[in-house]
């Protein structure tokens, strides 16, 4: 059964640093990786998604790399930014043999200080 | 190209009533999963459907909850008899087909979810 897990769990950082984020799945049989963002009360929005073929997705000032055979995905955000605060959703689309939908890790509740 | 719509946005419910949530996929989108995110948890999968076919209903509750992706109109998820274990956000996503043959898996897009609170 696929497990992904979210380190950490809260982070706190003042504008402008740079921050990683991390998440590990314990089975590495996946198609690909997303990664999301979820404001309070609010939906889910895709930020990158990486196919199980590719090491790393960059957009704006985010960059998501991928060692699937370690199962490991870190989330780069360079410059934060105040409105950069959410919970970040990390998920994975497991191989055959399990559920069809995505498993999620809880998230890393990210607060930029301005 | 309208995104996945969910509706209601918030909907409140006594214990023992019934709670029916819907979903329109994006147009072209023939695929929708049902998620549940529960308080201080993550979001857990629940089923998927095709258009008039329940493909995973794996992580359904086996009693009260049912769900439905008729060949015309929205999604359906079903809650019979609510009790305030039900109280969470659903949440729906879809998708096109899978290209074929590639084995390469397309992203799922999520609507703004259905906040149900159980009284």
């Amino acid at each position: 059964k696929q497990e992904v897990t979210q380190i950490p769990a809260a982070l706190s950082v003042p504008e402008g640093e740079n921050l990683v984020l991390n998440c590990s799945f314990t089975d590495s049989a996946i198609y690909n990786l997303q990664w999301f963002r979820q404001d309070p009360g609010k939906g889910l929005t895709s930020l990158l998604l990486i196919q199980s073929s590719q090491r790393e997705q960059t957009s704006g000032r985010l960059n998501a790399s991928l060692d699937k055979s370690s199962g490991r995905s870190t989330l780069y955000i360079a410059a934060s930014q105040p409105g950069d605060s959410a919970t970040y959703l990390c998920a994975v689309k497991s191989e055959g043999g399990g559920a069809d939908g995505l498993t999620f890790g809880k998230g890393t509740h990210l607060i930029i200080q301005p | 190209n309208a995104g996945v719509m969910q509706n209601p946005r918030h909907l409140v419910r006594r214990r023992g009533q019934e709670a029916r949530l819907r979903c329109s996929p994006m147009k072209g989108h023939s695929h929708v999963y049902w998620y549940r995110q529960l308080p201080e948890e993550g979001l857990k999968f629940m089923v998927y459907l095709q258009k008039e076919n329940i493909i995973d209903e794996s992580g359904m509750p086996k009693e009260r909850f049912s769900a439905e992706f008729p060949k015309e109109g929205p999604s359906i998820l079903r809650i019979q008899q609510v009790v305030r274990g039900d109280s969470a956000a659903y949440f729906c996503a879809s998708s096109p087909l899978p290209s074929a043959g590639q084995g390469i898996v397309t992203e799922a897009f999520f609507g703004q979810g259905t906040r149900l609170t159980v009284v």
